[in-house]
């Protein structure tokens, strides 16, 4: 079954220092994935995605994530985290219509990033 | 701004009533779906809709309903409300091709107190 985890609930970061945020990920086809932001009351913006090609991508806000197929794994990274960026972090999964007949999308547990000044 | 409107942002109202929750996709997306978000269950994908035909049915209740008109606009039906229905609905759109799934963009949400 299609599946995504986060394995981590919460983070907490200083300012300033580097951050990575864990999704792996349970699925037969080639996965689309994807990583959205929420910050509190607000609905999810999505960050960056990864649908072919360079298994390394870039996103908004500074934020960067590398696809490794061999480790089912979508991680979120950041060289220097600021205050703003305090929120919830949530990796999902895209299921292939053109395999899957179904557009069904699975969100993980999502990572709650607090960050300390 | 992702482009997708939702509509009320709030909503309270007692247990046992009916409300309906209405979402306008971005300019262009023929697909819309529904997430419900509580603290205890996270984000759950109800259902899908796809230039007004029902597509994919996640964990929606049968007192949930939806659909999408021609003019693409959807809403959300909840009936015989209880009070663990107390959430956050989210409106999404994306394009769909066939053979590639894109992105979502969320609406604002709305929040719904069942009391």
């Amino acid at each position: 079954a299609q599946s995504v985890t986060q394995p981590d609930i919460h983070i907490t970061v200083s300012e300033g220092a580097s951050l990575e945020l864990r999704c792996n990920y349970s699925y037969g086809a080639t996965p689309y994935l994807f990583w959205y932001v929420q910050s509190p009351g607000q609905g999810l913006q999505l960050l960056l995605k990864y649908f072919s090609g360079d298994t390394l991508v870039q996103g908004i806000k500074g934020f960067e994530a590398e696809f490794k197929r061999s480790q089912s794994s979508f991680n979120l990274r950041k060289p220097s985290v600021h205050w703003s960026d305090a929120a919830e972090y949530f990796c999902a999964v895209g299921a292939d219509p053109s395999t899957s007949g179904t557009y069904k999308y699975i969100f993980g547990t999502g990572t709650r990033l607090k960050v300390l000044a | 701004d992702s482009g997708v409107t939702q509509t009320p942002k709030h909503l309270i109202t007692a247990t046992g009533q009916r409300v309906t929750l209405r979402c306008s996709p971005r300019s262009g997306d023929l697909s819309v779906y529904w997430y419900q978000q509580s603290l205890d269950q996270g984000l759950q994908f109800l259902i899908q809709y796809y230039n007004g035909e029902e597509r994919a049915k996640g964990n929606i209740l049968e007192r949930f309903s939806a659909q999408q008109f021609p003019d693409l606009h959807s809403e959300l039906n909840l009936s015989s409300l209880e009070l663990g229905d107390s959430a956050l609905y989210f409106c999404a759109s994306s394009v769909v091709q066939k053979g590639r799934n894109y992105e979502q963009y969320f609406g604002p949400g709305t929040r719904l107190t069942v009391t």
